[in-house]
């Protein structure tokens, strides 16, 4: 079955520190990655995606993801963080073999100290 | 462009009531989806449309119908609501049908539902 792993329920970082979360996958086919980034009372918003190519991709408000296909991760990634980043923050994988129907793991709830 | 808009927001009933939320996108996706959010469990499908007409089941679809009548909405049902009930409700969309379909979804912001 297709899963995924998000294995920090809560991190807290000093604002202008870098940060990096992690997400691990098990899936059967060749996978799209998702972060979503969900601030409070609000819905999920877009971060970034992968599909193919570079396995660095760029994303919105300085974000970047790594895919890593022989550690079956996307690990979230941003070099300076600002206190406006504290939100819950998704990790979610698809495939057009399984319909396109995302699983998403856990979620890692980001604190930013001032 | 409004997105994807739920309806109700907040809602709270008693055991063994009914009622629908509805989520409506003007993006003519063909894809439509129901998740619920429970603290530590991130979001599960509990059902999905692929078309006008067409409705399948997800990960936790007991205890909810969906319908969808015309493309652009789609409605969950919860006919005899129970505790276990109570979450964060998301409805999203996407585009399909082509090879360039990359599976995004774009979401609402959620209908709390409370089950007493």
């Amino acid at each position: 079955a297709q899963s995924v792993t998000q294995p920090d329920i809560h991190i807290t970082v000093s604002e202008g520190a870098s940060l990096e979360l992690r997400c691990n996958y098990s899936y059967g086919a060749t996978p799209y990655l998702f972060w979503y980034v969900q601030s409070p009372g609000q819905g999920l918003q877009l971060l970034l995606k992968y599909f193919s190519g570079d396995t660095l991709v760029q994303g919105i408000k300085g974000f970047e993801a790594e895919f890593k296909r022989s550690q079956s991760s996307f690990n979230l990634r941003k070099p300076s963080v600002h206190w406006s980043d504290a939100a819950e923050y998704f990790c979610a994988v698809g495939a057009r073999e399984y319909g396109n129907k995302l699983v998403f793991g856990a979620g890692t709830i980001l604190r930013v100290k001032s | 462009n409004a997105g994807v808009t739920q309806t109700p927001k907040f809602r709270v009933l008693k055991t063994g009531q009914s009622m629908t939320l509805l989520c409506a996108q003007d993006m003519n996706h063909e894809y439509m989806y129901w998740y619920r959010q429970d603290p530590g469990m991130g979001l599960r499908l509990i059902h999905y449309s692929v078309g006008e007409g067409t409705t399948a089941k997800g990960e936790v679809p007991d205890g909810y119908n969906v319908s969808r009548l015309k493309k652009q909405n789609f409605l969950l049902g919860l006919e005899s609501a129970a505790p276990s009930q109570t979450s964060v409700y998301f409805c999203a969309s996407s585009y399909s049908r082509t090879a360039l379909n990359t599976g995004e979804l774009f979401f609402g912001e959620g209908s709390r539902l409370t089950v007493l």
